[in-house]
């Protein structure tokens, strides 16, 4: 039973403009989310994160919201760059344990030039 | 500084072979984890550790075994591989529990 989705497989934005990707999770236990990008042939690398006593947190052109009422986050990228393009993995866990990560399916963000 | 390593890159066993998958860190952390990521699918967690000498299950530990005899290794086991076990598998660690994970580089496996 998959506790974290991304519902869009894809996403593709114009380089300039706002990339959204979304994410929701069923477990109200989580209390720690976390983004990470995937380029091909490569390991996920972390990108930012939120803990749960936050409804924002910002890095640079990277913006992580959470709607803990609807169980629901999104990463922002202002302004995005076709450097930018790659799978997008949103990740939950929970703090008190082994911070075991539990992964969404990933959004694949293309940035066209 | 190499960060996390795996070993091999990618592999080619037949049905019932046995194969180790090796991962090492050099940032002296104590946790340490193997995921599997499967077409539309995320990661999920196979095993870990959350020190040397000590192994726990994840969320899919069928079909494998772990080994962290060393701090800086994580080894990953299959005895009999299936099909099943097709998949991209990827090494991470971290400092402790709170901390931020870091993945190596995957490694790609076909059982036939």
């Amino acid at each position: 039973d998959q506790q974290v989705k991304q519902n869009s497989p894809s996403l593709s934005v114009q380089e300039g403009r706002i990339s959204i990707l979304n994410c929701d999770y069923t477990n109200s236990m989580f209390d720690y989310f976390l983004w990470y990008k995937k380029y091909p042939a490569e390991g996920p690398t972390f990108l930012i994160s939120i803990s749960s006593i936050k409804d924002k947190n910002e890095d640079g052109r990277f913006t992580v919201f959470l709607n803990k009422s609807a169980k629901h986050l999104s990463l922002h990228i202002v302004p995005s760059q076709p450097g930018d393009s790659a799978v997008y993995f949103c990740a939950a866990s929970l703090q008190t344990g082994a911070n075991n990560l539990f992964f969404g399916t990933g959004t694949r963000l293309t940035v066209i030039p | 500084n190499a960060g996390v390593t795996q070993t091999p890159k990618f592999r080619v066993l037949k049905t019932g072979q046995s194969m180790t998958l090796l991962c090492a860190q050099d940032m002296n952390h104590e946790y340490m984890y193997w995921y599997r990521q499967d077409p539309g699918m995320g990661l999920r967690l196979i095993h870990y550790s959350v020190g040397e000498g000590t192994t726990a299950k994840g969320e899919v530990p069928d079909g494998y075994n772990v080994s962290r005899l060393k701090k800086q290794n994580f080894l990953l086991g299959l005895e009999s591989a299936a099909p099943s076990q097709t998949s991209v598998y990827f090494c991470a660690s971290s400092r402790d529990g709170q901390e931020t994970q870091y993945f190596g580089p995957g490694t790609r496996l076909l059982v036939l």
